[in-house]
């Protein structure tokens, strides 16, 4: 089992506010995902990183892939209500299997 | 496209009692997964199935049995289930791409035994 740790494990902020959360791990990765998942729902592929220092941006979303594999973020950029979810950073540890790390619940107060 | 589809959506037993939990997909996905989601932690994954008439276990196989009756469908199988099996089962199929498969989720069984 590979040790994957991510933070925070709550954010709690007021709409407008930026934030990021870290996944991080002491294996290297070939590629890692991020989901969204919303209560009482299955999670949804927000991007894949493959390359070590990739930057990948999806709206006000930012998803940064460590240099060495090992680690990734997730910057969000003004965040608005309809950001709250959980947030899981999956990283590929066989050729099509992924570990979930234990996610980051976030928050959005308007 | 339906998607991930997922029967029941929630289900009460008592220890000892069998069920099968259904996961059908309709995207002609070959690859399929059962997870598990329990508070405060993420997906770990039960099963895997590469393909129709494969499967493998994943990280936490004791206690389930898993059947890919054709590509379509992937069933996840309790036996006897314990209360340690309380928790929200998600199935899911995913196509390969670029950066690894894209999993896609149905949503979820939640499960109590008691």
């Amino acid at each position: 089992t590979q040790l994957l740790e991510q933070s925070p494990q709550f954010l709690s902020i007021q709409e407008g506010e930026n934030l990021t959360v870290y996944c991080n791990s002491s294996s290297v990765f070939s590629s890692l995902q991020w989901y969204r998942q919303e209560p009482g729902e299955g999670p949804v592929l927000l991007v894949t990183v493959v390359t070590g220092g990739e930057v990948k941006k999806l709206k006000r979303l930012t998803f940064q892939f460590g240099d060495a594999r090992k680690d990734s973020s997730l910057h969000i950029t003004a965040a608005q209500p309809g950001d709250t979810g959980l947030y899981l950073c999956a990283p590929l540890y066989n050729f099509n299997k992924f570990y979930f790390g234990s996610g980051t619940k976030l928050n959005v107060k308007p | 496209n339906a998607g991930v589809t997922q029967t029941p959506k929630f289900q009460v037993l008592k220890t000892g009692q069998s069920m099968t939990l259904q996961c059908a997909q309709d995207m002609n996905h070959n690859s399929m997964y059962w997870y598990r989601q329990d508070p405060g932690m993420g997906l770990r994954l039960i099963y895997y199935s590469a393909s129709e008439g494969t499967t493998d276990k994943g990280e936490v196989p004791n206690g389930y049995n898993v059947s890919r009756l054709n590509k379509r469908e992937f069933s996840l199988r309790l036996e006897s289930a314990a209360p340690s099996q309380t928790s929200v089962y998600f199935c899911a199929s995913s196509e390969m791409h670029a950066g690894g498969p894209e999993q896609f989720f149905g949503p979820g069984t939640r499960l109590t035994v008691l």
